[in-house]
């Protein structure tokens, strides 16, 4: 069965550095999103991609998010200056495009700022 | 707007007992249901979805749950639970149109199965 990847599994960076998380979609997922969550905390929605732009975003997803599909079939996110309240697992997911169709979700980065 | 509640953080039962995670919800527009499961250290895997018909809903796992609209309510039930069952469970919904709509999250109940 199609999955969606996530790389690295596991990210490490300082207070103000740029860090890109990269994933793959499924390939025919028309809809792209990147949630994370805060350790213990609930799944929050960053925002939503498609027909490459952005469909809706969360108040988290300030000036200092962005999104991305270069090609055909990676989709990143980009923090540009991290902060440490940014340490969360990242996850991305996509859905074929009906409103039905569930969110196929990866197994998520782990972003550590410090 | 739309939300989900999970009034339960934590659910501790032993094993082969029955057990229900419940889940409200609020929209005021028709909506989609879901329930995710992670495990730990994993992503979030799809246990079953509402999308329309009849009520209850059967899933992976042997679980089970049923849409129930004048008390906005989802539960996630399952009759006789086993260890490999620990985990956290989040109910989910989105609203029943638009293929960006984004997908709101419970804040999860972990299921504790003590042996």
């Amino acid at each position: 069965e199609p999955e969606v990847t996530q790389t690295p599994s596991h990210q490490v960076t300082q207070m103000g550095q740029e860090v890109i998380l990269r994933c793959v979609p499924i390939s025919n997922h028309l809809y792209f999103y990147w949630y994370r969550q805060i350790l213990g905390q609930k799944v929050e929605f960053l925002v939503s991609f498609y027909n490459n732009e952005i469909s809706e975003k969360s108040e988290i997803f300030d000036d200092q998010f962005s999104v991305e599909r270069p090609d055909g079939s990676n989709f990143t996110l980009k923090i540009r200056s991290t902060k440490l309240e940014d340490s969360a697992m990242y996850f991305c997911a996509s859905r074929r495009g009906e409103g039905n169709s569930p969110l196929h979700f990866g197994n998520g980065t782990r972003l550590t700022v410090t | 707007a739309q939300s989900v509640t999970q009034l339960d953080s934590q659910v501790p039962v032993f094993e082969e007992a029955p057990v229900e995670l419940r889940c409200n919800y609020s929209s005021s527009v028709s909506v989609y249901l879901f329930w995710y499961v992670q495990y730990p250290n994993q992503g979030l895997q799809l246990l079953l979805k509402y999308l329309s018909g009849s009520t209850l809903v059967k899933g992976i796992n042997g679980f089970e749950a049923e849409f129930n609209k004048s008390q906005t309510s989802f539960h996630l039930r399952k009759p006789s639970v086993h260890i490999s069952d620990t985990a956290e469970y989040f109910c989910a919904v989105s609203r029943g149109s638009g293929g960006y709509q984004k997908v709101t999250f419970g804040t999860g109940t972990k299921l504790q199965v003590i042996p």
